[in-house]
């Protein structure tokens, strides 16, 4: 079965700087998707990126962008020019390609913005 | 806004009820998921419906269980409720099956006294 495993509870940042997210992950497939969602105060899920497994380049939708290493497993998270907006849990996911479509989430990182 | 709505917003009730929470995808899409957050657990996966039939199951109790109907709105129900039923519970939906990126409704906080 597969995992992912965020090892950072809590991290925290000053206003526009920029913060990285870690996130690792188990398998043995080789073709799957990997996202960040982030989760505000209210509690909604709100998908912030997703990377193709078999894509090499790194996705990037505005200030967030990605650093996906497949041969190390290891999915981080780059958020440039912090904003007080950006304050919620991160989660990072894993979906197979084929068979169960279902998210295997992590444990969740808490960012914090210091303005 | 992701285009998937959840009601009720809130649910309180009481241990040994039934309660139904129901799931409206966005408009086209065909798949539905349901997914479990609670503070021990974390974000855990109950089950998934594809154009009303049952796809795949996850960590789901026997006590629950759920449909997609023909207008592809999806109910879970949740029977003889324990206190470690209380959690957020969050509908997603996605146009198919594949490649496509799933979309997570506002949830329904469930508190089971």
């Amino acid at each position: 079965a597969q995992t992912v495993t965020q090892s950072q509870p809590e991290m925290s940042v000053q206003e526009a700087e920029t913060v990285t997210l870690s996130c690792t992950y188990d398998t043995s497939e080789s073709d799957y998707y990997l996202f960040w969602y982030k989760q505000p105060p209210s509690r909604q899920m709100i998908l912030v990126i997703r990377q193709e497994a078999y894509k090499q380049q790194n996705a990037t939708e505005n200030r967030f962008s990605v650093n996906f290493q497949k041969a190390a497993k290891s999915f981080s998270l780059k958020i440039s020019d912090s904003q007080l907006g950006d304050a919620a849990m991160y989660f990072c996911a894993y979906r197979s390609a084929g068979g169960a479509q279902k998210l295997v989430f992590g444990q969740g990182t808490r960012l914090t913005i210091n303005p | 806004d992701s285009g998937v709505t959840q009601t009720p917003k809130h649910l309180i009730t009481a241990t040994g009820q039934r309660v139904t929470l129901r799931c409206s995808p966005r408009s086209g899409d065909l798949s539905v998921y349901w997914y479990q957050q609670s503070l021990d657990q974390g974000l855990q996966f109950l089950i998934q419906y594809y154009n009303g039939e049952e796809r795949a199951k996850g960590n789901i109790l026997e006590r629950f269980s759920a449909q997609q109907f023909p207008d592809l709105h999806s109910e879970l129900n949740l029977s003889s409720l324990e206190l470690g039923d209380s959690a957020l519970y969050f509908c997603a939906s996605s146009p198919a099956i594949g490649t496509d990126t799933q979309y997570f409704g506002p949830g329904t906080r469930l508190t089971v006294l």
